[in-house]
């Protein structure tokens, strides 16, 4: 059982580039989740899933892409990345739908993606 | 826009309690407070939660006022390896749907 693992473990891109930051979960997790953390700062949401085939938007979706085709898998996309995407990207699952008012269960973390566009 | 207030830093003597305050005067009536923290650079770690009772597992405890706008999550013990940042997290709505997101919580730093 892994867990959220997440790749790579760290990436350099170049204004205008566009990559792909993997995401996924062996625990049959229906919910997922990307954070960034910018220094000195909490996580803030970009965008969730509560299940294969539903994305919905966080906090800061600007500049990213969702999908998510399968359970375990939840891919985030940077289009054209800009230097203000510089941050620690973390993924997150949980068994519950933590949309849902009142529901309740912990998430999971994977270890991070560390982005610097130059 | 917090839901929650957390002082940004705070200080615990190894072996002593680390009480860590949160304010959520917000905090809709059927909604649950949680605490996650974070170790150095690592992805968040649950630690607990709470709806109106106290609360207590391997890790802390969560009490919880009865008018529900602040809590204080009790490491009874606390060791350098607590050193970390902690989140008090009340979920938000936005929309249809409710989000789950953190505010910059506190720094404990546990000193020897």
């Amino acid at each position: 059982n892994a867990g959220v693992t997440q790749t790579p473990k760290f990436q350099v891109l170049k204004t205008g580039q566009s990559m792909t930051l993997q995401c996924a979960q062996d625990m049959n997790h229906e919910y997922m989740s990307w954070y960034r953390q910018d220094p000195g700062m909490g996580l803030r949401l970009i965008h969730y899933s509560v299940g294969a085939g539903i994305t919905d938007q966080g906090e800061v979706p600007n500049g990213y892409n969702v999908s998510r085709s399968t359970t375990e898998d939840f891919p985030l996309r940077l289009l054209s990345a800009a230097p203000s995407q510089t941050s620690v990207y973390f993924c997150a699952s949980s068994y519950s739908n933590l949309a849902v008012e009142g529901s309740y269960n912990e998430q999971f973390f994977g270890p991070g993606t560390r982005l610097t566009v130059l | 826009d917090a839901k929650t207030t957390q002082p940004p830093s705070m200080d615990c003597a190894e072996g002593r309690a680390a009480n860590l305050p949160c304010n959520h005067s917000t905090i809709s009536g059927n909604e649950y407070v949680y605490w996650y923290r974070q170790i150095h650079s690592q992805g968040p770690q649950y630690i607990i939660h709470g709806l109106k009772n106290n609360e207590t597992n391997e890790m802390a405890s969560l009490i919880i006022t009865e008018d529900r706008k602040s809590s204080t999550l009790i490491l009874p013990h606390a060791t350098l390896r607590d050193t970390a940042v902690y989140y008090c997290i009340v979920r938000v709505r936005g929309g249809s749907n409710y989000k789950l997101t953190f505010g910059k919580g506190t720094l404990l730093t546990v000193n020897p």
